[in-house]
């Protein structure tokens, strides 16, 4: 079955501080995985996409495959990172999305 | 340019009544999605058309529901004889293609709730 897993439905830290938002999938195939965003008052918006390998607004994913998982990470959290994140997986031309984690940045 | 646009932004349904959503895509955007949003849950994939064909109906959780994109552009989500698990925000998205390479554009939603 096509899966993606947020374990964590918040996570609270400190401005300055690294963050590291889990997501695993479950897919029989080769995975093509995202990261979107929604600030608040704020339609979702695509943050990144693994085959891009790119890093936005100091964001970066790896996809491991040997673990069936591609985390979120940030090296310095910034109060404006405070949003929902969600981690979504194209399959059959559809994106699956986890549940999602709420990240609070506090001052 | 304009973004993903969807009408009414909130409903209020009386159990049993009918609703039509209506997104306005991108223009020249091929392909168009419709994704429900429970509260605290992540979207869940309902249906997809590219151009005025439904190519994927399989998220459809009952026959109440029914989308049509007649022209290829406006799409509207109908659900017919509503019920409170209706409640959820609905969202739209388009895309220039169906791949990976293509990004969703998403639209504000539409909140209903069903008393």
């Amino acid at each position: 079955a096509q899966r993606v897993t947020q374990p964590e439905k918040l996570l609270s830290v400190f401005k300055g501080a690294p963050v590291e938002l889990k997501c695993n999938y479950s897919y029989s195939g080769s995975p093509e995985l995202f990261w979107y965003v929604q600030y608040s008052r704020q339609r979702l918006q695509l943050l990144l996409r693994h085959i891009s390998r790119e890093s936005i607004k100091g964001f970066t994913a790896d996809l491991n495959k040997g673990e069936t998982s591609f985390h979120l990470k940030k090296p310095f959290a910034q109060e404006e990172d405070s949003a929902m994140y969600y981690c979504a997986l194209l399959g059959g031309g559809k994106l699956i999305f986890g549940q999602g984690t709420e990240l609070s940045v506090k001052p | 340019g304009a973004g993903v646009s969807q009408s009414p932004r909130y409903k209020v349904a009386k159990r049993g009544q009918d609703v039509a959503l209506r997104c306005d895509p991108i223009s020249g955007h091929v392909s168009l999605f419709w994704y429900q949003q429970a509260l605290g849950q992540g979207p869940e994939f309902l249906t997809y058309f590219q151009n005025e064909a439904q190519l994927d109906k399989s998220g459809l959780p009952s026959d109440r529901f029914f989308a049509e994109r007649p022209e290829g552009s406006v799409s509207t989500l109908k659900i017919q004889r509503t019920q409170q698990e209706d409640s959820a925000v609905y969202l739209c998205a388009s895309s220039s293609d169906r791949g990976a390479y293509n990004e969703q554009f998403f639209g504000p939603g539409t909140r209903l709730t069903v008393l």
